[in-house]
């Protein structure tokens, strides 16, 4: 089966750290992406993760284990414009099909 | 550079109708996906088009088909309109030699009453 499991809800204070977590069964593997999207508005991309190990961008870093399915966004330095859902998708292997999770919605508080 | 466009913004329609949505791709890209999103939950990929020809599909009934023209873009079209056929449509461009690289358009919400 296909399944993408992150948190529902998650709320950090500005200036601080926060950590998504993302766990995935999908059928084959073909990387994994993070994407922010603010209420009313379209995703944007965040990170694109095929091997495993941390990619920084930024105040954005993206990790991934693919032996455990398991991958995470972390955001440094949180500002009050960091409040918007945050989305896991994994790429099947062997096509073109990008799966998303139902997001993790975090609420960034002064 | 424009980016992704889709029209129109908002639509709303009665069960049973039927409805077409546009998307231009950003400028150089080849490939056009179509995602449905539901309030609350994440894009659900509908299908992908290249090259005029619809190369995978999501798990969509029948009624939601699709075209992509030799300029690239693509339209939408959904038949026999459900209630639960509401929802955010989006559209994504990608140039296929890079394609996981997505760029996602505003968006069309529909609203079916």
């Amino acid at each position: 089966g296909q399944n993408i499991d992150q948190p529902t809800e998650m709320t950090a204070t500005e200036g601080a750290i926060v950590q998504i977590n993302c766990t995935y069964q999908t059928s084959g593997f073909n990387g994994l992406f993070w994407y922010q999207q603010h209420a009313g508005e379209a995703p944007t991309f965040l990170s694109y993760n095929v091997l495993d190990g941390l990619e920084e961008k930024g105040r954005f870093s993206s990790f991934l284990s693919r032996s455990k399915g398991y991958s995470y966004l972390l955001l440094k330095e949180l500002q009050m414009k960091d409040s918007a859902s945050y989305l896991c998708a994994v790429r099947e292997a062997g096509g073109f099909k990008t799966i998303f999770g139902a997001g993790t919605r975090l609420f960034v508080k002064a | 550079d424009a980016g992704v466009t889709q029209s129109p913004t908002h639509l709303i329609k009665t069960r049973g109708q039927q409805v077409t949505l546009r998307c231009s791709p950003k400028s150089g890209h080849d490939t056009v996906s179509w995602y449905q999103q539901a309030l609350g939950q994440g894009p659900q990929f509908i299908f992908q088009y290249y090259e005029e020809e619809e190369r995978q599909r999501g798990n969509f009934p029948d009624r939601f088909s699709g075209h992509q023209f030799p300029n690239y873009s693509s339209e939408l079209n959904v038949n026999a309109l459900l209630l639960g056929d509401s929802a955010l449509y989006l559209c994504a461009s990608s140039w296929d030699r890079s394609s996981y690289e997505q760029y996602f358009g505003p968006g069309t919400r529909l609203t079916v009453t």
